[in-house]
């Protein structure tokens, strides 16, 4: 039973516009929830994160938005540029850093 | 500053042989995870460790044992090799701390090992 889903398995963005990419949870024990970013054949690197205290966090061109209510965050990235390729993952957990959920990641193609 | 380093790259097994993934940090992170991520699919934890001699289970632990004699090293073993353990394995570590407002416990990741059973 998946805690945090991903419902779209890719995107495709022209260069310039925004991305949207978007995540769901079930758990309402979750406190902090991540963004990843994923190249073919290396680890995930963190991109951004935000606290259920918040309902923003900015951090250059990327910005999540968290809706607590709805159990539901975006990732969104303006302007997109062609290097933003990549797999992008959600992922969340509760205070205790023990345990992280995995979406099962989308791939976002940015067209130049 | 190697960060976090995973070996072997890339191993074959043949169903019911064993293994040691072996993975390592340098950053002096007291969390350590071991994750596996099958096609299409998420990460889902294996096992973690939030400092040495202390480990426990994760989503799918089954297949799997792990150690944590130091704080540098979190080898993952696997005996009796299946097909169904064919994944990539990631190692992660993160200092366990709440970190500053813009990094929460940030996960720093291996580049992974391609495994494939038989």
């Amino acid at each position: 039973d998946q805690q945090v889903k991903q419902n779209s398995p890719s995107l495709s963005v022209q260069e310039g516009r925004i991305s949207i990419l978007n995540c769901d949870y079930t758990n309402s024990m979750f406190d902090y929830f991540l963004w990843y970013k994923k190249y073919p054949a290396e680890g995930p690197t963190f991109l951004i994160s935000i606290s259920s205290i918040k309902d923003k966090n900015e951090d250059g061109r990327f910005t999540v938005f968290l809706n607590k209510s709805a159990k539901h965050l975006s990732l969104h990235i303006v302007p997109s540029q062609p290097g933003d390729s990549a797999v992008y993952f959600c992922a969340a957990s509760d205070d205790n850093f023990n345990k992280f959920y995995f979406g099962s990641g989308t791939k976002l193609n940015v067209k130049p | 500053n190697a960060g976090v380093t995973q070996t072997p790259k890339f191993r074959i097994l043949k169903i019911g042989q064993s293994m040691t993934l072996q993975c390592a940090q340098d950053m002096n992170h007291n969390y350590m995870y071991w994750y596996r991520q099958d096609p299409g699919m998420g990460l889902k934890l294996i096992y973690y460790s939030v400092g040495a001699g202390i480990t426990d289970k994760g989503e799918v632990p089954n297949g799997y044992n792990v150690s944590r004699s130091t704080t540098e090293d979190f080898p993952l073993r696997l005996e009796l090799a299946a097909p169904s353990q064919t994944s990539v394995y990631f190692c992660a570590s993160s200092s366990g701390l709440a970190g500053s407002i813009s990094s929460y416990n940030e996960q720093f990741f291996g580049p992974g090992t391609r495994l494939t059973v038989l």
